[in-house]
Protein backbone atom coordinates (compact mmCIF):
# COMPACT_ATOMS: atom_id res chain seq x y z
CA UNK A 1 0.00 0.00 0.00
CA UNK A 2 2.08 3.13 -1.23
CA UNK A 3 -0.45 5.42 0.39
CA UNK A 4 0.06 9.19 -1.11
CA UNK A 5 3.30 9.74 -3.56
CA UNK A 6 4.31 13.14 -4.83
CA UNK A 7 6.63 13.77 -7.85
CA UNK A 8 9.02 15.00 -7.99
CA UNK A 9 11.11 15.18 -4.63
CA UNK A 10 13.11 17.94 -5.92
CA UNK A 11 12.89 20.26 -8.15
CA UNK A 12 14.47 23.76 -9.61
CA UNK A 13 12.46 26.49 -11.71
CA UNK A 14 13.27 29.80 -13.41
CA UNK A 15 11.06 32.94 -12.95
CA UNK A 16 8.29 32.59 -14.86
CA UNK A 17 8.32 28.74 -15.90
CA UNK A 18 5.29 26.58 -15.42
CA UNK A 19 5.47 22.93 -13.89
CA UNK A 20 2.91 20.50 -12.53
CA UNK A 21 3.49 18.82 -8.93
CA UNK A 22 1.79 15.04 -9.03
CA UNK A 23 -0.48 13.76 -6.05
CA UNK A 24 -1.65 10.35 -6.03
CA UNK A 25 -3.24 8.14 -3.85
CA UNK A 26 -4.55 4.57 -3.50
CA UNK A 27 -6.44 4.78 -0.07
CA UNK A 28 -10.03 6.13 -1.88
CA UNK A 29 -10.05 9.00 0.00
CA UNK A 30 -12.34 11.42 -0.25
CA UNK A 31 -10.82 14.84 1.16
CA UNK A 32 -7.36 16.14 -0.01
CA UNK A 33 -4.83 18.75 0.23
CA UNK A 34 -1.94 20.71 -0.92
CA UNK A 35 0.21 22.46 1.72
CA UNK A 36 3.39 24.47 1.78
CA UNK A 37 6.07 24.77 4.25
CA UNK A 38 8.19 27.48 4.50
CA UNK A 39 11.36 27.30 6.12
CA UNK A 40 10.85 27.55 10.06
CA UNK A 41 6.97 27.70 9.91
CA UNK A 42 4.07 25.45 9.78
CA UNK A 43 2.17 24.37 6.90
CA UNK A 44 -0.29 26.23 4.90
CA UNK A 45 -2.94 25.07 3.24
CA UNK A 46 -3.29 26.16 -0.63
CA UNK A 47 -6.23 24.33 -1.94
CA UNK A 48 -8.24 21.07 -0.74
CA UNK A 49 -10.86 19.11 -2.63
CA UNK A 50 -13.81 17.06 -0.50
CA UNK A 51 -14.36 15.03 -3.81
CA UNK A 52 -13.57 14.48 -7.55
CA UNK A 53 -14.78 17.32 -9.20
CA UNK A 54 -15.13 19.94 -6.17
CA UNK A 55 -11.82 21.67 -5.38
CA UNK A 56 -11.67 24.94 -3.33
CA UNK A 57 -9.21 27.68 -2.22
CA UNK A 58 -7.05 27.74 1.19
CA UNK A 59 -5.39 29.90 2.81
CA UNK A 60 -2.60 30.64 0.03
CA UNK A 61 -4.15 29.89 -2.79
CA UNK A 62 -2.59 32.93 -5.33
CA UNK A 63 -0.12 31.61 -8.11
CA UNK A 64 -1.62 28.23 -8.12
CA UNK A 65 -4.25 26.22 -9.48
CA UNK A 66 -5.40 22.74 -8.68
CA UNK A 67 -7.86 20.04 -10.15
CA UNK A 68 -9.37 16.91 -9.71
CA UNK A 69 -10.86 14.73 -12.17
CA UNK A 70 -10.45 11.60 -10.15
CA UNK A 71 -10.25 10.46 -6.59
CA UNK A 72 -7.02 9.12 -6.59
CA UNK A 73 -5.49 12.22 -8.37
CA UNK A 74 -4.75 16.03 -7.16
CA UNK A 75 -2.25 17.80 -9.18
CA UNK A 76 -1.03 21.22 -7.87
CA UNK A 77 -0.09 23.88 -11.21
CA UNK A 78 2.47 26.49 -11.11
CA UNK A 79 1.80 29.23 -14.15
CA UNK A 80 4.25 31.35 -13.52
CA UNK A 81 6.84 30.39 -11.03
CA UNK A 82 7.89 33.15 -8.80
CA UNK A 83 11.00 33.30 -5.75
CA UNK A 84 7.70 33.36 -3.21
CA UNK A 85 7.15 30.18 -4.53
CA UNK A 86 10.26 28.89 -2.98
CA UNK A 87 9.12 26.49 -1.00
CA UNK A 88 8.18 22.54 0.58
CA UNK A 89 4.62 21.53 -1.02
CA UNK A 90 3.26 18.68 0.77
CA UNK A 91 -0.10 16.40 -0.35
CA UNK A 92 -2.16 14.83 2.17
CA UNK A 93 -5.40 12.76 2.00
CA UNK A 94 -7.87 11.71 4.65
CA UNK A 95 -11.40 9.93 5.01
CA UNK A 96 -11.67 9.56 8.39
CA UNK A 97 -10.20 12.01 11.25
CA UNK A 98 -6.55 11.47 10.19
CA UNK A 99 -4.47 12.96 7.61
CA UNK A 100 -1.54 10.70 5.36
CA UNK A 101 0.96 13.06 3.85
CA UNK A 102 2.92 12.59 1.18
CA UNK A 103 7.32 13.19 1.54
CA UNK A 104 6.88 16.37 0.41
CA UNK A 105 8.56 17.99 -2.75
CA UNK A 106 11.20 21.08 -2.55
CA UNK A 107 10.56 23.41 -5.29
CA UNK A 108 13.42 26.27 -5.79
CA UNK A 109 12.56 29.11 -8.10
CA UNK A 110 15.34 30.94 -8.87
CA UNK B 1 -10.90 31.98 12.32
CA UNK B 2 -9.14 28.86 14.24
CA UNK B 3 -5.63 29.20 15.35
CA UNK B 4 -3.09 27.02 16.30
CA UNK B 5 0.01 28.15 18.97
CA UNK B 6 3.20 26.59 19.53
CA UNK B 7 5.18 28.70 21.92
CA UNK B 8 8.51 26.82 22.18
CA UNK B 9 10.37 27.04 19.13
CA UNK B 10 12.58 24.58 20.05
CA UNK B 11 13.27 22.18 23.01
CA UNK B 12 15.67 19.70 24.48
CA UNK B 13 15.66 16.46 26.21
CA UNK B 14 18.04 14.44 27.19
CA UNK B 15 17.57 10.22 26.39
CA UNK B 16 15.26 8.51 28.96
CA UNK B 17 14.13 11.09 30.13
CA UNK B 18 10.33 13.17 29.69
CA UNK B 19 9.85 16.25 27.69
CA UNK B 20 6.21 18.16 27.19
CA UNK B 21 5.98 20.33 24.61
CA UNK B 22 2.95 23.01 24.69
CA UNK B 23 0.10 23.77 22.64
CA UNK B 24 -2.48 26.03 22.71
CA UNK B 25 -5.59 27.00 20.38
CA UNK B 26 -8.13 29.39 19.73
CA UNK B 27 -12.12 28.23 18.15
CA UNK B 28 -15.15 28.68 19.41
CA UNK B 29 -16.61 25.48 18.26
CA UNK B 30 -17.36 22.50 20.62
CA UNK B 31 -16.51 19.80 17.94
CA UNK B 32 -13.36 19.12 17.14
CA UNK B 33 -9.86 17.18 16.42
CA UNK B 34 -6.57 17.77 17.71
CA UNK B 35 -2.98 16.12 16.78
CA UNK B 36 0.30 15.81 16.87
CA UNK B 37 2.34 15.53 13.88
CA UNK B 38 6.21 14.48 13.80
CA UNK B 39 8.66 15.76 11.17
CA UNK B 40 11.74 13.64 11.46
CA UNK B 41 14.46 15.39 8.87
CA UNK B 42 13.57 12.96 5.96
CA UNK B 43 10.37 15.71 5.85
CA UNK B 44 7.91 12.82 6.17
CA UNK B 45 4.94 14.25 8.20
CA UNK B 46 3.67 11.02 10.57
CA UNK B 47 0.55 11.05 12.79
CA UNK B 48 1.85 10.90 16.59
CA UNK B 49 -1.36 11.25 18.50
CA UNK B 50 -4.75 12.21 18.28
CA UNK B 51 -7.57 13.85 20.37
CA UNK B 52 -11.44 14.04 19.87
CA UNK B 53 -12.49 17.12 21.74
CA UNK B 54 -15.50 15.12 22.96
CA UNK B 55 -13.70 12.58 25.03
CA UNK B 56 -12.60 13.99 28.35
CA UNK B 57 -9.95 10.67 28.39
CA UNK B 58 -6.30 11.83 27.75
CA UNK B 59 -5.23 10.15 24.08
CA UNK B 60 -2.22 7.75 24.97
CA UNK B 61 0.23 6.11 21.82
CA UNK B 62 2.85 3.90 23.86
CA UNK B 63 5.29 6.79 25.29
CA UNK B 64 3.39 9.52 23.92
CA UNK B 65 0.72 11.02 25.78
CA UNK B 66 -1.79 14.38 25.66
CA UNK B 67 -2.57 16.33 28.08
CA UNK B 68 -5.67 17.62 26.89
CA UNK B 69 -7.31 21.05 28.92
CA UNK B 70 -10.29 21.90 26.78
CA UNK B 71 -11.71 24.74 28.92
CA UNK B 72 -8.40 26.11 28.88
CA UNK B 73 -8.05 25.47 25.09
CA UNK B 74 -4.53 23.80 25.92
CA UNK B 75 -3.45 20.07 24.65
CA UNK B 76 0.62 19.71 25.37
CA UNK B 77 2.59 16.05 24.43
CA UNK B 78 4.32 14.48 26.68
CA UNK B 79 7.29 12.25 25.70
CA UNK B 80 8.67 9.92 28.08
CA UNK B 81 11.71 7.91 28.26
CA UNK B 82 12.70 9.89 25.17
CA UNK B 83 14.60 7.98 22.09
CA UNK B 84 17.53 8.99 19.97
CA UNK B 85 15.10 8.81 17.32
CA UNK B 86 12.33 11.17 18.70
CA UNK B 87 14.19 13.88 17.46
CA UNK B 88 12.18 15.81 14.99
CA UNK B 89 10.40 19.39 14.75
CA UNK B 90 6.64 18.35 16.12
CA UNK B 91 3.30 20.21 14.65
CA UNK B 92 0.35 20.72 16.69
CA UNK B 93 -2.73 20.80 14.81
CA UNK B 94 -6.65 21.51 14.97
CA UNK B 95 -9.82 20.30 12.60
CA UNK B 96 -13.02 21.18 12.74
CA UNK B 97 -15.66 18.65 13.33
CA UNK B 98 -17.15 19.30 10.59
CA UNK B 99 -16.43 16.78 7.69
CA UNK B 100 -15.10 18.84 4.63
CA UNK B 101 -12.90 20.93 7.35
CA UNK B 102 -9.01 21.42 7.10
CA UNK B 103 -6.04 20.68 9.16
CA UNK B 104 -4.44 23.88 10.64
CA UNK B 105 -0.77 23.61 11.53
CA UNK B 106 1.17 25.35 14.91
CA UNK B 107 5.01 26.79 13.77
CA UNK B 108 6.10 24.06 15.35
CA UNK B 109 8.64 22.78 18.00
CA UNK B 110 12.22 21.43 17.17
CA UNK B 111 13.31 18.97 19.39
CA UNK B 112 16.70 17.87 20.22
CA UNK B 113 17.23 14.83 21.78
CA UNK B 114 21.26 14.39 23.61
CA UNK B 115 22.51 10.84 24.47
Amino acid sequence: NAGVTQTPKFRILKIGQSMTLQCTQDMNHNYMYWYRQDPGMGLKLIYYSVGAGITDKGEVPNGYNVSRSTTEDFPLRLELAAPSQTSVYFCASRQQVGAFFGQGTRLTVV
Amino acid sequence: AQTVTQSQPEMSVQEAETVTLSCTYDTSESDYYLFWYKQPPSRQMILVIRQEAYKQQNATENRFSVNFQKAAKSFSLKISDSQLGDAAMYFCAYRSGQATDKLIFGTGTRLQVFP
